[in-house]
């Protein structure tokens, strides 16, 4: 496709079973981010990738998240041992690499924690 | 830490009637860019605008336009001529263009309402 593809669309799990999210961006975009969205706030930077350079994951709330890029271009946010905290809408989104190009964002993945 | 703030939560407009949402942001940086996302009730982000601080040109986009006040840190979002289409939740967010990380710093949003 030619947008920012997330699956899954809708994730319900148990508090304390591990969840995987994916992204899949659009063709050629090189920089990727994910986010976070919280039930009435702003989203909330949580990790960028960029080509080949080590990931900026200042935005990991904690040692419970990561995620990682294959192949430089899809990337998998994972959640361990999660708690009711997490429930969010996740927002993936993908950019070319330069200055000042806008972020293309995908559907996200609402995650609910029961 | 760069920082934005939407102060109004929600928002109201007739149809055809125009509407201006606040933004307000906080940096030591001189050169940044400046956006406004649409986010509808399908939850994809939509570009709507962008401004780059080092351009004095307020930018347009048809029916929506910024005024971009850098002296005071305000990149505020008018929508002319609004249509029910328009109603969503809108993000001001701000991106360093220094080197480093490319992350959005987003408000918290303001809920735009479009009445018929």
């Amino acid at each position: 496709g030619a947008g920012v593809s997330q699956s899954p669309s809708n994730k319900v799990t148990e508090k304390g079973k591990d969840v995987e999210l994916r992204c899949d961006p659009i063709s050629g975009h090189t920089a990727l981010y994910w986010y976070r969205q919280s039930l009435g706030q702003g989203l909330e930077f949580l990790i960028y990738f960029q080509g080949n350079s080590a990931p900026d994951k200042s935005g990991l709330p904690s040692d419970r998240f990561s995620a990682e890029r294959t192949g430089g271009s899809v990337s998998t946010l994972t959640i361990q041992r999660t708690q009711q905290e997490d429930s969010a809408v996740y927002l993936c989104a993908s950019s070319l690499y330069d200055r000042g190009q806008p972020q293309h964002f995908g559907d996200g993945t609402r995650l609910s924690i029961l | 830490a760069q920082t934005v703030t939407q102060s109004q939560p929600e928002m109201s407009v007739q149809e055809a009637e125009t509407v201006t949402l606040s933004c307000t942001y906080d940096t030591s940086e001189s050169d940044y860019y400046l956006f406004w996302y649409k986010q509808p009730p399908s939850r994809q982000m939509i570009l709507v605008i962008r401004q780059e601080a080092y351009k004095q040109q307020n930018a347009t986009e048809n029916r929506f336009s910024v005024n971009f006040q850098k002296a005071a840190k305000s990149f505020s979002l008018k929508i002319s001529d609004s249509q029910l289409g328009d109603a969503a939740m809108y993000f001001c967010a701000y991106r360093s263009a220094q080197g480093g990380s490319e992350k959005l710093v987003f408000g918290k949003g303001t809920k735009l309402t479009v009445n018929p």
